[in-house]
């Protein structure tokens, strides 16, 4: 099946830094979708992006399916943004998805 | 508004008892999910289905059960054959038209002593 790198595992944030989260991905996908966990456990979807770009206010996620990565950006970082991000991918028309095991950010103040 | 309710949030169970979590949902989807979350981990597929009265198993099914009587009702039986039931349990939707946003209910937390 297919598999879903994340990267990095972890990554602690001053406020109002940016970064740049990625997503690998083993074979071809017609479905890539990026989740917020917070810490409550809520998880809500960021982006439905099999390719292309899309923006979200402070967040942007980038596709390239030709060579299977995807990137969450996310600007001017706020304790809010804390929590695990999840890639999730996938194929055929299911709706089915594999997720990565997810990037653990942490902002502070 | 329109949403996922998963209940209950927290369920304490003994071993050896089955248990059934709800998920409802009106947001008129066709497709349901059911997840599974271990502490530090990504999510699982557990079962899922695209239509009533019909569901397929995902990758970790055994030990669990499922039905789809009504387009916005999908509950998971977690059965005494599933020897690691003590999870965090998702429930999602979404339309089938094509793929289409994934969207998740809160939530619940099964503890098995």
């Amino acid at each position: 099946g297919i598999q879903v790198e994340q990267s990095p595992p972890d990554l602690i944030l001053q406020e109002g830094a940016n970064s740049t989260l990625r997503c690998n991905f083993s074979d071809s996908v017609n479905n890539l979708q990026w989740f917020h966990q917070n810490p409550w456990g809520q998880l809500i979807n960021l982006f439905y992006i099999p390719s292309g770009t899309k923006q979200n206010g402070r967040l942007s996620a980038t596709t390239v399916a030709t060579e299977r990565y995807s990137l969450l950006y996310i600007s001017s970082s706020q304790t809010t943004d804390s929590g695990v991000y999840f890639c999730a991918v996938g194929g055929g028309n299911t709706g089915k998805l594999i997720f990565g095991q997810g990037t653990t950010l942490q902002v502070k103040p | 508004d329109g949403g996922i309710t998963q209940s209950p949030k927290y369920l304490f169970r003994k071993e050896g008892q089955n248990v059934t979590l709800s998920c409802e949902q009106n947001l008129n989807h066709d497709a349901m999910y059911w997840y599974r979350q271990d502490p530090g981990q990504g999510l699982r597929l557990i079962y899922y289905s695209q239509i009533v009265n019909d569901f397929q198993k995902g990758d970790i099914a055994e030990g669990y059960s499922v039905s789809r009587e009504k387009k916005e009702s999908f509950p998971l039986t977690v059965t005494s054959a599933q020897k690691n039931p003590t999870a965090f349990y998702l429930c999602a939707s979404s339309r089938l038209t094509g793929n289409s946003p994934l969207h998740f209910g809160n939530g619940t937390r099964l503890t098995v002593t």
